[in-house]
């Protein structure tokens, strides 16, 4: 069974830096790409980036001046970092699988967590 | 980026309907679309991969359809579990883009 735990600080100051954590079990994470995707209250889905586990990756143009995505494969672990964040960047956010084999759907998926940027 | 418009936003139905969701993006994606129901406080969960296949554990009542730039995710015989919140999603190039969601609701 595949799961996905996102950790992280529920809370963050305007201009500050979110990071979070996606701790993997019950897959390796050296196989398929892995994302973040994040839901502000009552709106859509939005694709943050993905990681390999060689470190590629591929961000939102949208969000690429402000994202770091990094894997730590001992701990089957990746992880998100958002510089300088906005009361906009508020949202419950998601790590998630793609999986390479089935048309790159998101197959597994995180519980969610919710980061409210707020001094 | 390729831009996923879904059709329509909201859907009032009854148990027991048959709905359709339609998906159309704004530039060929082969059959590179995903759809996704979502519960409030839930996270996704996938249906249908590859535009047709559907995932291991899903309903037979849901099926897609499609190719190119038009889909469609159609749920026969409506469930009260199936009320909730449909989403495609492109996988043909990045960013990945996701449709604006449509809110399945009883009527």
């Amino acid at each position: 069974q595949v799961l996905l735990q996102e950790s992280g600080p529920g809370l963050v100051k305007p201009s500050e830096t979110l990071s979070l954590t996606c701790t993997v079990s019950g897959a390796s994470i050296s196989s398929d790409y892995w994302s973040w995707i994040r839901q502000p209250a009552g709106k859509g889905l939005e694709w943050i980036g993905r990681i390999y586990s060689s470190g590629s990756t591929n961000y939102n143009s949208s969000l690429k001046s402000r994202v770091i995505m990094s894997v730590d494969t001992s701990k089957n672990q990746f992880s998100l970092k958002l510089t300088s964040v906005t009361a906009a960047d508020t949202a419950v956010y998601y790590c998630a699988r793609e999986n390479q084999l089935l048309y790159r759907n998101f197959d597994y998926w995180g519980q969610g967590t919710l980061v409210t940027v707020s001094s | 980026d390729i831009q996923m418009t879904q059709s329509p936003s909201s859907l009032s139905a009854s148990v027991g309907d048959r709905v359709t969701i339609t998906c159309r993006a704004s530039q060929s994606i082969g059959s590179y679309l995903n759809w996704y129901q979502q519960k409030p406080g839930k996270a996704p969960k996938v249906l249908i991969y590859a535009a047709s296949s559907l995932q291991s554990g899903v309903p037979s009542r849901f099926s897609g359809s499609g190719s190119g730039t038009d889909f469609t995710l159609t749920i026969n015989s409506l469930q009260p579990e199936d009320f909730a919140t449909y989403y495609c999603q492109q996988s043909y190039s990045t960013p990945r883009t996701f449709g604006q969601g449509t809110k399945l609701e009883i009527k």
